[in-house]
């Protein structure tokens, strides 16, 4: 069964600075790869997914993750981290073979200080 | 356009009791998702509904059960509620692309929260 996992509970970066969220899975085969952002007391939003092809993926409000196959990684990026990033990252994989179930890891929280 | 919505947003039960949640799919989707998100941890996937049918379910005991009506809205149906079903529960829709599976993105929507006494 395919699974995530977020090694960091919390990320702690200075406005401005780069910032990364790192991922790792494990899947039978290739893997449907997904990175979902929640704010207090909210459902998730999607952030961006990796199905195939280039494997950096650019997403929303500046974000970017790359797919590393070779080190099962997903990690995500920001080149330049905002006071309003601050919130709980979420990491998913669905495999292909079995893709109606998607895990999700169990959170990476992102504080970002002025 | 409407997103995902879900109610009711907050709900509180006793152990024993029954419970419904709904969810009503962003338009144009016809898959419902939903998931289980306990304080602190990730969601944990409980069954997809499609063309009014379960078609896959994860490691959930039979006390959790759903239902898709033909306008694509869903139910959630959990019985005897012990206090560790108190959680967010996160309906997640999309849209089928592929005749039976789908790797297209999960919409959510922002929960109920349930709280068991």
């Amino acid at each position: 069964a395919q699974s995530v996992a977020q090694p960091e509970d919390q990320v702690n970066v200075a406005e401005g600075n780069p910032l990364t969220v790192k991922c790792t899975y494990s899947v039978s085969g290739n893997p449907y790869l997904f990175w979902y952002v929640q704010y207090p007391n909210r459902g998730l939003q999607f952030l961006l997914k990796y199905i195939t092809g280039d494997n950096l993926v650019k997403g929303s409000y500046g974000f970017e993750a790359e797919f590393n196959k070779s080190q099962t990684s997903f990690h995500l990026k920001k080149p330049s981290a905002l006071v309003s990033d601050s919130a709980l990252y979420f990491c998913a994989v669905r495999a292909r073979s079995n893709n109606n179930d998607m895990r999700f890891g169990a959170g990476t929280r992102l504080t970002v200080k002025p | 356009d409407a997103g995902v919505t879900q109610s009711p947003t907050h709900l509180i039960k006793t152990r024993g009791q029954q419970v419904t949640l709904r969810c009503s799919p962003k338009s144009g989707h016809d898959t419902v998702s939903w998931y289980q998100q306990a304080l602190g941890q990730g969601p944990q996937f409980i069954f997809q509904y499609y063309e009014e049918e379960e078609r896959q379910r994860g490691n959930f005991p039979d006390r959790f059960s759903g239902h898709q009506f033909p306008n694509y809205s869903s139910e959630l149906n959990v019985n005897a509620l012990l206090l560790g079903d108190s959680a967010l529960y996160l309906c997640a829709s999309s849209l089928d692309t592929s005749g039976g599976s789908t790797w297209d993105t999960q919409y959510f929507g922002p929960g109920t929260r349930l709280t068991v006494l």
